[in-house]
């Protein structure tokens, strides 16, 4: 069945960084266009970044637009999100959604927490 | 401040229907398709209606969604205990080139 796990969530130091990975299987991972959606504590969903499924094309949220870099590896079925210079308000879970007419499937998340 | 506009909460008595409104603008709404998700206490969101008006197998008839022009409304029938939670609703942004959620709102059954 369709499975999307994300992972390498954890507490990081205001202006640090980290490395989120979302592992894809159950479907043509290559031909899918990927996303990041967080919700921090309390809070509603706010999509963070889109890449096409060829790694060709990406967006970003204002709110992480040069902070934040969206990749994939293809032969790994893997979707990435690099953070940096992480602020308080970045304290979230993170989820990666695949999209088929809309986000179809969500990984469980993975809770990113920057604290001094 | 969400670009969607969807109401904080809504509550009706169990069997009975809600509607929940979801009002965008026309980079939105008004040019894509919108879709609907649920999200249990404690669990990721869920698609529920996805092209405005269409069931991923699994989806009980009991919801529904329409759109008219730059808004769109989920519905929910028969309302049962197990359906409380929060409700968003979601689509792409031309101008922006993001996508972009409703700030959701909470069903309470009561």
């Amino acid at each position: 069945q369709v499975q999307l796990v994300e992972s390498g969530g954890g507490v990081v130091q205001p202006g640090g960084s980290l490395r989120l990975s979302c592992a894809a299987s159950g479907f043509t991972f290559s031909r899918s266009g990927m996303h990041w959606v967080r919700q921090a504590p309390g809070k509603g969903l706010e999509w963070v970044a889109y890449i096409r499924y060829d790694g060709s094309t990406e967006y970003y949220a204002d709110s992480v637009k040069g902070r934040f870099t969206i990749s994939r590896d293809n032969s790994k079925n893997t979707v990435y999100l690099h953070t940096s210079s992480l602020r308080l308000e970045d304290t979230a879970t993170y989820y990666c959604a695949k999209w088929s007419s809309g986000w179809d499937c969500w990984g469980q998340g993975t809770l990113v927490t920057v604290s001094s | 401040q969400s670009v969607l506009t969807q109401p904080p909460s809504v509550s009706a008595a169990p069997g009975q229907k809600v509607s929940i409104s979801c009002s965008g603008g026309t980079s939105n709404i008004g040019n894509y398709y919108i879709s609907w998700y649920q999200q249990l206490p404690g669990t990721a969101p869920k698609l529920l209606i996805y092209e405005n008006n269409k069931r991923p197998s699994g989806i009980p008839d009991r919801f529904s969604g329409s759109k008219s022009g730059t808004s769109a409304t989920l519905g929910i029938t028969g309302l049962q205990t197990g359906d409380e939670a929060d409700y968003y609703c979601g689509t792409w942004d031309s101008s922006l080139n993001t996508g972009v959620f409703g700030g959701g709102t909470k069903l309470t059954v009561l």
